[in-house]
């Protein structure tokens, strides 16, 4: 597609209940990043994919979150026995290429809608 | 302390003035900076990066780095009320982009 496409768009979920939130990135982008956004908050970096590269997780706030890339495209991002404080709009973005590897070009660095989850 | 730093604001100008929206970073080591829009409910979106000191021009918009005082800023001219939104400052640093929590702008007519 012409953008970064994530589903559900909204999704509400019972506490203690898994939830999987999915992000496509551009076609050929390899790079992909997951962040968070709390009302009236700025933005939580949570993982980053590069490639074939190991992720850099250090952004997942525990180990109820965890994310998969498959195939070096579509990101599954799931939340295991959600929490009241998981409620936050789940934001994906990709790139074409890591920034790290041609600093001072950029390629493009596009979010998707969102996935507004609501724990109740 | 946060990567980032930004006044939440409101900052409200009026509508043609020059809207002055101003971010502070904490590491010296960071490589470049940007400037992304979010309009309520929306996604960010980007409208302006740097790299090198000193300012860069793209229409009404105009990017100031500083590195030296660890400092970029975002200058809108002829301020329209359809700037009215968050604006939110990024820099990457070790390949992570770093967000600050934004600044609101209101554009009165």
């Amino acid at each position: 597609g012409a953008g970064v496409s994530q589903s559900p768009s909204n999704k509400v979920t019972e506490k203690g209940k898994d939830v999987e939130l999915r992000c496509d990135p551009i076609s050929g982008h390899t790079a992909l990043y997951w962040y968070r956004q709390s009302l009236g908050q700025g933005l939580e970096f949570l993982i980053y994919f590069q490639g074939n590269s190991a992720p850099d997780k250090s952004g997942l706030p525990s180990d109820r979150f965890s994310a998969e890339r498959t195939g070096g495209s579509v990101s599954t991002l799931t939340i295991q026995r959600t929490q009241q404080e998981d409620s936050a709009v789940y934001l994906c973005a990709s790139s074409l290429v890591s920034l790290r590897d041609r600093v001072g070009t950029f390629y493009g660095y596009t979010f998707g809608s969102g996935t507004r989850l609501t724990v109740v | 302390q946060k990567e980032v730093e930004q006044n939440s604001g409101p900052l409200s100008v009026p509508e043609g003035a020059i809207a002055s929206l101003n971010c502070t970073y904490s590491d010296r080591g960071s490589q470049s900076f940007f400037w992304y829009r979010q309009y309520s409910g929306k996604s960010p979106e980007l409208i302006m990066f740097i790299y090198s000191n000193g300012d860069k021009e793209d229409g009404r918009f105009t990017a100031q780095l500083n590195k030296a005082s660890q400092y970029v800023s975002l200058l809108i001219r002829d301020s329209q009320p359809s700037d009215s939104a968050t604006y939110l400052c990024a820099v990457i640093n070790f390949n992570k982009f770093y967000f600050g929590s934004g600044t609101k702008l209101n554009v009165k007519p």
